[in-house]
């Protein structure tokens, strides 16, 4: 029972900013966005996650929409190293389970 | 920090033997969590510890693997006997107490090959 829809597989150009979708359209009010992301050969990499308010780090910025319903993740200049898969994960603060789908494969291009 | 360490990082064994994987977490953390990774079934959660002791071992595919945290700072999963079914990359994690800021810590994986 898939909590989030992602994109198969996206391309973005090196330097640009690239945008990740997410829908999570049974989101609870208690339950948090998390992304993660793995790059080939390594274990998946926490990145960012958000409740309600957009999120921004080191590594990049989560916009959730104000239904809550789909967020966003933004990597505001994309280099090679950042290609990737990349996970939504829905899940509540209390919960230790991250279930991860098949999230997005994002190519960055020269 | 020199974050979760995994070993060995690749074991190739032969069906019917027995293999351990090993895990050591990050200093401090008190969750501790074992991965499996197939292109099948992607990343599925095996088995989860707090304090050393396991809360949901429901993922454990089968009484062929069992999960040990003897102590803060180790645990092994071992698989007896290997059948080439098992062949995945399993994944060790940590975090200081299930879901945290800064999410979990993953290792780099141990790539299972059972000929």
């Amino acid at each position: 029972d898939a909590k989030t829809t992602q994109p198969p597989s996206m391309d973005c150009a090196e330097g640009r900013a690239a945008n990740l979708p997410c829908n999570h359209s049974t989101i609870s009010g208690n339950e948090y966005v998390y992304w993660y992301r793995q790059i080939h050969s390594q274990g998946p990499q926490y990145i960012i996650h958000g409740l309600k308010n957009n999120e921004t780090n080191e590594m990049a910025s989560l916009i959730i929409t104000e239904d809550r319903k789909s967020s966003t993740l933004i990597l505001p200049h994309a280099t090679l190293r950042d290609t990737a898969v990349y996970y939504c994960i829905v899940t509540g603060s209390n919960d230790y389970k991250l279930s991860f789908g098949a999230g997005t494969t994002v190519t960055v291009r020269a | 920090d020199a974050g979760v360490i995994q070993s060995p990082r690749h074991e190739v064994t032969e069906m019917g033997q027995e293999v351990t994987l090993r895990c050591k977490p990050i200093s401090g953390h008190n969750s501790l969590f074992w991965y499996r990774q197939t292109m099948m079934r992607g990343l599925e959660l095996l088995i989860y510890f707090n304090n050393n002791v396991p809360i949901d071992d429901s993922g454990m595919p089968e009484d062929r693997f069992s999960a040990k945290m003897p102590n803060a700072s180790f645990s092994t999963l071992k698989i007896q006997p290997s059948e080439p079914r098992d062949s995945a990359v399993y994944f060790c994690a940590s975090s200081p107490v299930g879901q945290t800021s800064r999410g979990y810590t993953f290792g780099s994986g141990t790539r299972l090959t059972v000929v």
